[in-house]
């Protein structure tokens, strides 16, 4: 079955370590997608990439950074930078399109959660 | 003022009952609206997608876009325990290359048997 495998399933970082969560999909996706989540706080856009070699920054990109080496993979290290990196991080993709109408909805991962100790 | 404003909730309702869930936004732009369920501890999956106004309809799911208002309804009849989760909408202006969603902060709801 086609999907979208996030792991490690729960992180725990030290004070001042980089991390590196990896997501990987098998759908043939062009578009890939790197989300924040925190209570009360939505969903929250970290980086994206629309075809491989070439992201962007998202809302909120500082203390994070990405690679899109391969089309099936997406990882995001979360830098010593990120001051508040505890949260629970989504992967996503979708299909690019270049038609004006019909879209899909993005298929989400099962999520990392990251603590930071 | 957030471009999408949704109700967090928690929502409690009986088994049965139906449950209307909303959302407001502000951007007259937006036409694909989508309607994503969340369980705990899990990724969103895909629930419900309409481009446009109208009504669209998947078993016990009704999703409506009422553009002129900006607002967009999911509605779940015949509710069951298992609907218990986070409902999130999210919408978009277009479908091309620079498309990125825009998305509601979830509505919890809790069936109770």
């Amino acid at each position: 079955d086609g999907g979208i495998t996030q792991s490690p399933k729960y992180l725990f970082r030290k004070e001042g370590q980089n991390v590196t969560l990896s997501c990987e999909q098998n759908l043939n996706h062009d578009a890939m997608y790197w989300y924040r989540q925190d209570p009360g706080q939505g969903l929250r856009l970290i980086y994206y990439s629309q075809i491989v070699n070439d992201f962007q920054k998202g809302d909120i990109a500082e203390g994070y950074s990405v690679s899109r080496e391969k089309k099936e993979s997406f990882p995001l290290t979360v830098t010593s930078a990120q001051k508040n990196p505890t949260a629970f991080y989504l992967c996503a993709s979708s299909i690019r399109r270049d038609r004006k109408v019909g879209a899909e909805g993005y298929t989400f991962g099962s999520g990392t959660r990251l603590t930071v100790v | 003022q957030k471009e999408v404003e949704q109700d967090p909730g928690p929502l409690s309702v009986p088994e049965g009952a139906i449950v209307s869930l909303n959302c407001t936004y502000s951007n007259s732009a937006f036409q694909y609206f989508m309607w994503y369920r969340q369980y705990s501890r899990k990724g969103p999956e895909l629930l419900m997608y309409t481009y446009s106004s109208g009504n669209k309809e998947d078993g016990r799911f009704t999703a409506q876009v009422d553009k002129s208002s900006k607002y967009i309804s999911l509605f779940i009849r015949d509710s069951q325990p298992s609907d218990s989760a986070t409902y999130l909408c999210a919408m978009s202006p277009n479908a091309g290359n620079n498309r990125k969603l825009i998305w509601g902060l979830g509505t919890s709801l809790a069936v109770n048997p």
